[in-house]
């Protein structure tokens, strides 16, 4: 079985903080993707990668940064926490042209 | 711009029902069309999933239907179950590339 693999459940950071999320991946595929759920809004894709050091924008990138340094690894980096950032974030990965599997999310709060 | 409308954004059935969920995009180079199944704490896990190439599939009390001309795909749940409780997701993608989501349909079905 696939194994996404995300560090936190449940977070709780103050505003300005710089903030790491990170998500490891055991199948080793080459598509990984951050997430951020919100009610009513669905699946809102911040950043994705096809590759090691490879990252391309997604939906909604302001305020974010991301980094992969190896293939089962990708972080998402919030430079200096805000309020709006509050949200359940989700990690996803995938071969190409094949579903992602997702892992259980971290529940972030930013006071 | 959000490419994928869902509805509706709750539903309540009773147990042994048919719950329906519906979905219209406006991309018509979408031709991969995934349904996700979220439980609580959980993150998505892929359901079921159609091409444009057929207007159904089935996989036991989970279907599909698919609209080409009116651009609308929508999940029929047969027998519905408590155990199918949980918040569901239709996406679209196109030649492999990145999923975009439907706002989230939750769903209880009461015994």
């Amino acid at each position: 079985d696939v194994k996404v693999t995300q560090s936190s459940r449940y977070l709780v950071k103050r505003t300005g903080e710089k903030v790491f999320l990170e998500c490891v991946q055991d199948m080793d595929h080459e598509n990984m993707f951050w997430y951020r759920q919100d009610p009513g809004l669905g699946l809102r894709l911040i950043y994705f990668s096809y590759d090691v050091k490879m990252k391309e924008k997604g939906d909604i990138p302001e305020g974010y940064s991301v980094s992969r340094e190896k293939k089962e690894r990708f972080s998402l980096i919030l430079e200096s926490a805000s309020t709006n950032q509050t949200s359940m974030y989700l990690c996803a990965s995938s071969p190409p042209d094949q579903p992602q599997h997702f892992g259980d999310g971290t529940r972030l709060s930013i006071l | 711009q959000q490419q994928v409308k869902q509805s509706p954004q709750s539903l309540i059935v009773q147990k042994g029902g048919i719950s329906i969920i519906n979905c219209a995009y406006e991309n018509t180079a979408f031709d991969y069309f995934p349904w996700y199944q979220q439980f609580p704490g959980k993150g998505p896990a892929l359901l079921i999933a159609i091409r444009p190439d057929v207007s159904e599939k089935k996989e036991g009390r989970f279907t599909i239907s698919f609209n080409k001309s009116a651009k609308q795909f929508s999940l029929h749940i047969m027998d519905s179950q408590p155990g199918d409780s949980a918040t569901y997701f239709c996406a679209a993608s196109y030649s492999g590339s990145r999923l975009t989501f439907g706002e989230g349909t939750q769903l209880t079905v009461n015994p």
